[in-house]
């Protein structure tokens, strides 16, 4: 197990299409997050699972967004209809509970 | 509300000098944890160092150590001997109890051969 893994890396799509990013965290951390980082910004936090449990939601996370994490393993998070404005970096990153997070490479989505 | 500002956009050191990032944070909890995450060009964020803040002891990992003021809400990062794999996006992030991570706007670093 070597860390965090995005996937894609990269994804370009026309707007109003829909995308999904998968994220696998480290096998034995039972937190994992989705924050969303634009150029010049900090990451910004979007949502977070324990186990399968969706336990927080940002406001940024419209109703175009939905996150899901069935077995408590992997997550995905999809954006529907999707806006230029939703251009950015989305980074997941897994923790142990009082940890510091261990972040994915990031998937950069680009909406054209 | 909980907000954490990084007033330096840019910075740059010497290789082998020593550099100082600044950070402050706002919030009305006691009990939280401070850290400094490493961002290089194109690559992946890094834990650089971490801070509980009940504990008065400044951490320090090898060449980074930190000036932790709880009562000012100041966490500042110490780059000692810089080198140019220093060269990065520098981010602090507070977490006050519960999950989420509130970051700055980042410290772009360059450190100058």
């Amino acid at each position: 197990d070597t860390g965090v893994s995005q996937d894609p890396r990269h994804k370009i799509t026309k707007r109003g299409q829909n995308v999904t990013f998968r994220c696998d965290p480290i096998s034995e951390h039972n937190r994992l997050y989705w924050y969303r980082q634009t150029l010049g910004q900090g990451p910004e936090f979007l949502t977070y699972f324990q186990n399968e449990a969706q336990l927080e939601k940002s406001r940024l996370l419209s109703d175009r967004f939905s996150a899901e994490r069935p077995k408590g393993s992997f997550s995905t998070l999809e954006i529907q209809r999707t806006e230029q404005g939703d251009s950015a970096m989305y980074l997941c990153a897994s923790s142990l509970p009082n940890r510091g997070y261990t972040f994915g490479s990031g998937t950069r989505l680009t909406v054209v | 509300a909980q907000t954490v500002t990084q007033s330096q956009p840019e910075m740059s050191v010497q290789e082998a000098e020593t550099v100082t990032l600044s950070c402050t944070y706002d919030t009305s909890e006691s009990n939280y944890y401070l850290f400094w995450y490493k961002q290089p060009p194109s690559r992946q964020m890094i834990l650089v160092i971490r801070q509980e803040a009940y504990k008065q002891q400044n951490a320090t990992e090898n060449r980074f150590s930190v000036n932790f003021q709880k009562a000012a809400k100041s966490f500042s990062l110490k780059i000692s001997d810089s080198q140019l794999g220093d060269t990065a996006m520098y981010f602090c992030a507070f977490r006050p109890t519960g999950n989420q991570f509130y970051f700055g706007t980042g410290t772009s670093l360059t450190v100058i051969p």
